[in-house]
Protein backbone atom coordinates (compact mmCIF):
# COMPACT_ATOMS: atom_id res chain seq x y z
CA UNK A 1 0.00 0.00 0.00
CA UNK A 2 1.26 3.48 -1.33
CA UNK A 3 2.15 5.74 1.94
CA UNK A 4 -0.38 8.40 0.70
CA UNK A 5 -2.53 7.73 -1.92
CA UNK A 6 -4.66 9.95 -4.34
CA UNK A 7 -6.74 9.38 -7.40
CA UNK A 8 -5.20 10.22 -10.48
CA UNK A 9 -8.08 11.46 -12.19
CA UNK A 10 -8.20 13.74 -14.77
CA UNK A 11 -10.62 15.26 -13.04
CA UNK A 12 -12.28 17.34 -16.39
CA UNK A 13 -14.49 20.28 -14.93
CA UNK A 14 -16.45 23.72 -16.26
CA UNK A 15 -15.61 26.48 -14.92
CA UNK A 16 -17.59 27.67 -12.10
CA UNK A 17 -18.30 24.20 -10.66
CA UNK A 18 -17.08 22.92 -7.38
CA UNK A 19 -14.74 19.72 -7.11
CA UNK A 20 -13.41 17.45 -4.50
CA UNK A 21 -9.99 15.89 -4.03
CA UNK A 22 -9.84 13.15 -1.54
CA UNK A 23 -6.27 11.59 -0.34
CA UNK A 24 -5.28 8.67 2.56
CA UNK A 25 -2.30 8.25 3.83
CA UNK A 26 -0.75 4.89 6.03
CA UNK A 27 0.99 6.57 8.66
CA UNK A 28 -0.85 7.50 11.72
CA UNK A 29 2.04 9.28 13.24
CA UNK A 30 2.19 11.88 10.48
CA UNK A 31 2.63 15.32 11.55
CA UNK A 32 1.97 18.02 9.05
CA UNK A 33 -0.35 17.76 5.74
CA UNK A 34 0.04 20.09 3.00
CA UNK A 35 -1.69 20.79 -0.48
CA UNK A 36 0.69 21.54 -3.48
CA UNK A 37 0.25 22.28 -6.80
CA UNK A 38 2.52 21.57 -9.50
CA UNK A 39 2.03 23.11 -12.93
CA UNK A 40 3.01 21.32 -16.02
CA UNK A 41 6.81 20.65 -16.35
CA UNK A 42 7.26 23.35 -13.38
CA UNK A 43 8.15 22.48 -9.51
CA UNK A 44 5.47 22.15 -7.11
CA UNK A 45 4.30 25.37 -5.15
CA UNK A 46 3.12 25.25 -1.83
CA UNK A 47 -1.00 25.91 -1.81
CA UNK A 48 -2.09 25.20 1.31
CA UNK A 49 -1.23 23.60 4.87
CA UNK A 50 -4.02 21.41 6.00
CA UNK A 51 -5.21 21.60 10.02
CA UNK A 52 -7.43 19.87 11.99
CA UNK A 53 -9.88 22.61 12.09
CA UNK A 54 -9.80 23.44 8.27
CA UNK A 55 -8.96 26.00 6.93
CA UNK A 56 -9.92 28.40 3.89
CA UNK A 57 -7.96 30.54 1.63
CA UNK A 58 -10.42 32.24 -1.19
CA UNK A 59 -11.71 29.54 -3.19
CA UNK A 60 -9.99 26.90 -1.49
CA UNK A 61 -10.96 24.74 1.31
CA UNK A 62 -8.50 21.73 2.95
CA UNK A 63 -9.73 19.51 6.01
CA UNK A 64 -7.99 16.56 8.04
CA UNK A 65 -9.10 13.79 9.29
CA UNK A 66 -6.85 12.13 12.01
CA UNK A 67 -9.15 9.36 12.78
CA UNK A 68 -9.85 8.16 9.10
CA UNK A 69 -6.55 9.52 7.70
CA UNK A 70 -7.34 11.35 4.53
CA UNK A 71 -7.15 15.16 3.84
CA UNK A 72 -9.58 16.75 1.12
CA UNK A 73 -9.06 19.87 -0.64
CA UNK A 74 -12.45 21.86 -1.93
CA UNK A 75 -12.02 23.90 -4.92
CA UNK A 76 -15.16 26.79 -5.33
CA UNK A 77 -16.19 28.50 -8.92
CA UNK A 78 -13.15 26.97 -10.28
CA UNK A 79 -11.60 28.63 -13.05
CA UNK A 80 -9.44 27.60 -16.14
CA UNK A 81 -6.34 28.84 -14.49
CA UNK A 82 -6.78 26.04 -11.57
CA UNK A 83 -5.71 23.58 -14.07
CA UNK A 84 -3.00 21.51 -12.71
CA UNK A 85 -1.88 18.33 -10.48
CA UNK A 86 -2.63 18.77 -6.87
CA UNK A 87 -0.59 17.08 -5.21
CA UNK A 88 -0.65 15.64 -1.34
CA UNK A 89 2.04 15.57 0.79
CA UNK A 90 2.20 14.13 4.46
CA UNK A 91 5.49 14.75 6.73
CA UNK A 92 6.64 12.49 8.96
CA UNK A 93 9.52 13.14 10.87
CA UNK A 94 13.10 15.02 9.99
CA UNK A 95 10.65 16.84 7.32
CA UNK A 96 10.89 13.88 5.18
CA UNK A 97 8.00 14.97 2.62
CA UNK A 98 5.76 12.05 1.47
CA UNK A 99 4.39 12.75 -1.92
CA UNK A 100 1.18 11.70 -3.20
CA UNK A 101 0.87 10.82 -7.40
CA UNK A 102 -1.19 13.87 -7.30
CA UNK A 103 -4.52 14.61 -9.12
CA UNK A 104 -5.03 16.39 -12.37
CA UNK A 105 -7.58 18.89 -12.72
CA UNK B 1 16.21 36.75 -3.76
CA UNK B 2 16.18 33.78 -5.99
CA UNK B 3 14.87 31.22 -3.98
CA UNK B 4 16.17 27.76 -4.98
CA UNK B 5 18.15 27.80 -8.07
CA UNK B 6 18.75 24.60 -10.09
CA UNK B 7 21.42 23.91 -12.85
CA UNK B 8 21.78 23.06 -15.54
CA UNK B 9 18.22 22.80 -16.80
CA UNK B 10 18.47 19.99 -19.00
CA UNK B 11 21.10 17.74 -19.65
CA UNK B 12 21.35 14.61 -22.27
CA UNK B 13 23.56 11.79 -21.26
CA UNK B 14 24.97 8.31 -22.39
CA UNK B 15 25.20 5.65 -20.62
CA UNK B 16 28.16 5.30 -17.90
CA UNK B 17 28.55 9.11 -18.17
CA UNK B 18 29.03 11.25 -14.87
CA UNK B 19 27.81 14.76 -13.87
CA UNK B 20 26.74 16.54 -11.17
CA UNK B 21 23.54 18.25 -10.34
CA UNK B 22 24.24 21.55 -8.84
CA UNK B 23 21.77 23.30 -6.14
CA UNK B 24 21.69 26.31 -4.38
CA UNK B 25 19.85 28.62 -2.38
CA UNK B 26 20.08 32.07 -0.46
CA UNK B 27 17.00 31.78 2.13
CA UNK B 28 19.32 31.00 4.83
CA UNK B 29 17.32 27.18 4.90
CA UNK B 30 19.02 24.66 7.31
CA UNK B 31 17.70 21.76 5.25
CA UNK B 32 18.26 20.63 1.59
CA UNK B 33 16.53 17.76 -0.25
CA UNK B 34 16.73 16.10 -3.62
CA UNK B 35 13.96 14.44 -5.15
CA UNK B 36 13.10 12.72 -8.69
CA UNK B 37 10.11 12.75 -10.53
CA UNK B 38 8.95 10.18 -12.51
CA UNK B 39 5.72 9.62 -14.23
CA UNK B 40 2.91 7.78 -12.00
CA UNK B 41 5.98 7.71 -9.19
CA UNK B 42 5.10 11.23 -7.25
CA UNK B 43 8.52 12.96 -5.81
CA UNK B 44 10.53 10.41 -4.14
CA UNK B 45 13.20 11.46 -1.71
CA UNK B 46 16.83 10.80 -3.53
CA UNK B 47 19.15 12.57 -0.22
CA UNK B 48 18.17 14.90 2.01
CA UNK B 49 21.22 17.44 4.24
CA UNK B 50 19.70 18.06 7.78
CA UNK B 51 22.30 20.54 8.23
CA UNK B 52 25.71 21.70 6.73
CA UNK B 53 28.22 18.90 6.85
CA UNK B 54 25.73 16.04 7.17
CA UNK B 55 23.66 14.05 4.28
CA UNK B 56 21.14 11.01 5.02
CA UNK B 57 19.50 8.49 2.75
CA UNK B 58 16.08 9.01 1.25
CA UNK B 59 14.09 6.69 -0.31
CA UNK B 60 16.50 5.73 -3.30
CA UNK B 61 19.86 6.36 -3.56
CA UNK B 62 21.39 4.01 -4.90
CA UNK B 63 23.12 5.34 -7.95
CA UNK B 64 23.62 8.76 -6.12
CA UNK B 65 26.09 10.74 -3.98
CA UNK B 66 25.84 14.46 -2.07
CA UNK B 67 27.86 16.79 -0.77
CA UNK B 68 26.63 19.77 1.15
CA UNK B 69 29.23 22.30 0.01
CA UNK B 70 28.15 24.74 2.38
CA UNK B 71 24.85 25.82 3.97
CA UNK B 72 24.04 27.61 0.28
CA UNK B 73 25.19 24.19 -2.24
CA UNK B 74 23.91 20.90 -2.02
CA UNK B 75 24.96 19.07 -5.18
CA UNK B 76 23.96 15.56 -6.63
CA UNK B 77 26.06 13.26 -8.62
CA UNK B 78 25.51 10.37 -10.87
CA UNK B 79 28.76 8.18 -11.17
CA UNK B 80 27.98 5.89 -14.15
CA UNK B 81 24.63 7.22 -15.30
CA UNK B 82 21.69 4.46 -16.38
CA UNK B 83 18.25 5.28 -18.29
CA UNK B 84 16.86 4.60 -15.16
CA UNK B 85 18.02 7.36 -14.28
CA UNK B 86 15.92 9.71 -16.72
CA UNK B 87 13.78 11.98 -14.84
CA UNK B 88 13.06 15.13 -13.54
CA UNK B 89 15.31 15.99 -10.81
CA UNK B 90 13.94 19.15 -7.91
CA UNK B 91 16.10 20.18 -5.17
CA UNK B 92 14.47 21.80 -2.47
CA UNK B 93 15.08 23.30 1.18
CA UNK B 94 13.29 24.42 4.27
CA UNK B 95 14.35 26.71 7.40
CA UNK B 96 14.09 24.33 10.09
CA UNK B 97 13.08 20.94 10.93
CA UNK B 98 10.02 21.33 12.78
CA UNK B 99 6.20 20.20 12.30
CA UNK B 100 4.21 22.71 10.11
CA UNK B 101 7.00 24.31 7.76
CA UNK B 102 7.27 23.73 4.19
CA UNK B 103 9.55 22.89 1.95
CA UNK B 104 10.68 25.07 -1.24
CA UNK B 105 11.79 23.70 -4.82
CA UNK B 106 13.65 24.66 -7.60
CA UNK B 107 12.71 24.44 -11.01
CA UNK B 108 14.27 21.36 -11.64
CA UNK B 109 16.75 19.14 -14.00
CA UNK B 110 15.33 17.72 -16.87
CA UNK B 111 17.80 14.54 -17.13
CA UNK B 112 17.96 11.93 -20.24
CA UNK B 113 20.21 9.35 -20.08
CA UNK B 114 20.49 7.40 -23.45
Amino acid sequence: RKEVEQDPGPFNVPEGATVAFNCTYSNSASQSFFWYRQDCRKEPKLLMSVYSSGNEDGRFTAQLNRASQYISLLIRDSKLSDSATYLCVVTGTASKLTFGTGTRL
Amino acid sequence: NAGVTQTPKFQVLKTGQSMTLQCAQDMNHNSMYWYRQDPGMGLRLIYYSASEGTTDKGEVPNGYNVSRLNKREFSLRLESAAPSQTSVYFCASIRDRVVGETQYFGPGTRLLVL
